[in-house]
């Protein structure tokens, strides 16, 4: 089955770096999500990425988070400045095609800023 | 805006035995979606169920299935015959039909607990 491609699983930063998350969403899907977890707390919507382009994007996607689908196949998160608040799973997520209405998530990538 | 609220933190089942989580959301939509997904400690995101608003048949997966009252904007998920590998954090979700590409809005989750 295909499956969400995310790289790397871990990730230490020490605050104020740049880091970029990376992402392989399954081929044929059309919208691109990333969501965080901080541990002990609810999953929580970044953005969403359609046609080249922020679609939605909530009160945490500020200007220091950026997302760029740089190729036909990766997507990706960058942070400019971490901060330590930024310490948190990072979930990729992709939606099928026809009816949109299912999200494959990867297994995630935990950031952790030190 | 839509809100999801799981009320229990925590519940416990004795293998075998059957347990409900429950949910509730708020929203003034008419057509939209509701999961439920799976977090082991591995924390990967698992989809367990899914539920679309403008059917009235509980939706069902195996030993998985739904109580979706739409009036009530209730949505519990029943697991029948536990197994110790359904413990897990459980996420009630929610999500708008009436705009493609749309959020997920997630719950607080439950920490289901299968005992021996």
């Amino acid at each position: 089955e295909p499956e969400v491609t995310q790289t790397p699983s871990h990730q230490v930063t020490q605050m104020g770096q740049e880091v970029i998350l990376r992402c392989v969403p399954i081929s044929n899907h059309l919208y691109f999500y990333w969501y965080r977890q901080i541990l002990g707390q609810k999953v929580e919507f970044l953005v969403s990425f359609y046609n080249n382009e922020i679609s939605e994007k909530s009160e945490i996607f500020d200007d220091q988070f950026s997302v760029e689908r740089p190729d036909g196949s990766n997507f990706t998160l960058k942070i400019r400045s971490t901060k330590l608040e930024d310490s948190a799973m990072y979930f990729c997520a992709s939606s099928e095609p026809i009816t949109l209405e299912k999200l494959f998530f990867g297994s995630g990538t935990q950031l952790s800023v030190l | 805006a839509q809100t999801v609220t799981q009320s229990q933190p925590e519940m416990s089942v004795q293998e075998a035995e059957t347990v409900t989580l429950s949910c509730t959301y708020d929203t003034s939509e008419s057509d939209y979606y509701l999961f439920w997904y799976k977090q082991p400690p591995s924390r990967q995101m698992i989809l367990v169920i899914r539920q679309e608003a403008y059917k009235q048949q509980n939706a069902t997966e195996n030993r998985f299935s739904v109580n979706f009252q739409k009036a009530a904007k209730s949505f519990s998920l029943k697991i029948s015959d536990s197994q110790l590998g359904d413990a897990a954090m459980y996420f009630c979700a929610y999500r708008s039909a009436e705009t493609s590409g749309s959020r997920l809005t997630f719950g607080e989750g439950t920490q289901l607990t299968v005992n021996p």
